[in-house]
């Protein structure tokens, strides 16, 4: 069964506005990562944030984590219309479960 | 340096025909990972080496796909006796060592069964 679920499943967003994604998932983690895919693409990488962390940055992206909640955030600030894409948590076990994603659409 | 590379980009066979797929990982990456992503779903995990360790084969849906890797370096997955079921995105991923580490992915190869 998937571990990371993420929500809202689309969104779409005028380019320069926040847009907020969220994961949820089920069992305890040591880390927990974001992804992004653009169309006809593999995943790129975003950010790591390890379970004793609250909120890491990295540029336009600010990505928190409430191990409470088994919830993660990804916000992107100032979006632009190269950030269309799909976005994915993923909660590494040896299975490495990635969530089914968010797809966001950046309208110039 | 060179990211991970995959061969084919597209592949289309008939229904019945084996197919290989082949994965270049990033030199020095011990963890190697398949996985399938059909159109418009996320990935589903299909197999993970990490160095000389059994594979993972716990993804793997059925005894038609089996997966191969020499050493450290290039994985081929290979399908047989192919169904139309089996057509989506085959995507291969790297990491440094463990499941822990950023993965890093290749491009996938884009499978269709006719």
């Amino acid at each position: 069964s998937q571990q990371g679920e993420e929500d809202p499943q689309a969104l779409s967003i005028q380019e320069g506005e926040n847009a907020t994604m969220n994961c949820s998932y089920k069992t305890s983690i040591n880390n927990l990562q974001w992804y992004r895919q653009n169309s006809g693409r593999g995943l790129v990488h975003l950010i790591l944030i390890r379970s004793n962390e609250r909120e890491k940055h990295s540029g336009r992206l600010r990505v928190t984590l409430d191990t409470s909640k088994k919830s993660s955030s990804l916000l992107i600030t100032a979006s632009r219309a190269a950030d269309t894409a799909s976005y994915f948590c993923a909660t590494p076990s040896s299975q490495f479960y990635f969530g089914t994603g968010t797809s966001l659409t950046v309208i110039p | 340096g060179a990211g991970v590379s995959q061969s084919p980009s597209n592949k289309v066979t008939e229904k019945g025909k084996d197919v290989e797929l082949r994965c270049d990982p990033i030199s020095g990456h011990t963890a190697l990972y398949w996985y399938r992503q059909r159109l418009g779903q996320g990935l589903e995990f299909l197999i993970y080496f990490q160095g000389n360790s059994a594979p993972d084969k716990s993804g793997l849906p059925s005894d038609r796909f089996s997966a191969e890797r020499t050493g450290e370096s290039v994985s081929t997955l290979t399908i047989q006796r192919t169904q139309q079921e089996d057509s989506a995105v085959y995507l291969c991923a790297s990491s440094l060592d463990s499941f822990n580490q950023p993965q890093h992915f290749g491009d996938g190869t884009r499978l269709s069964i006719l």
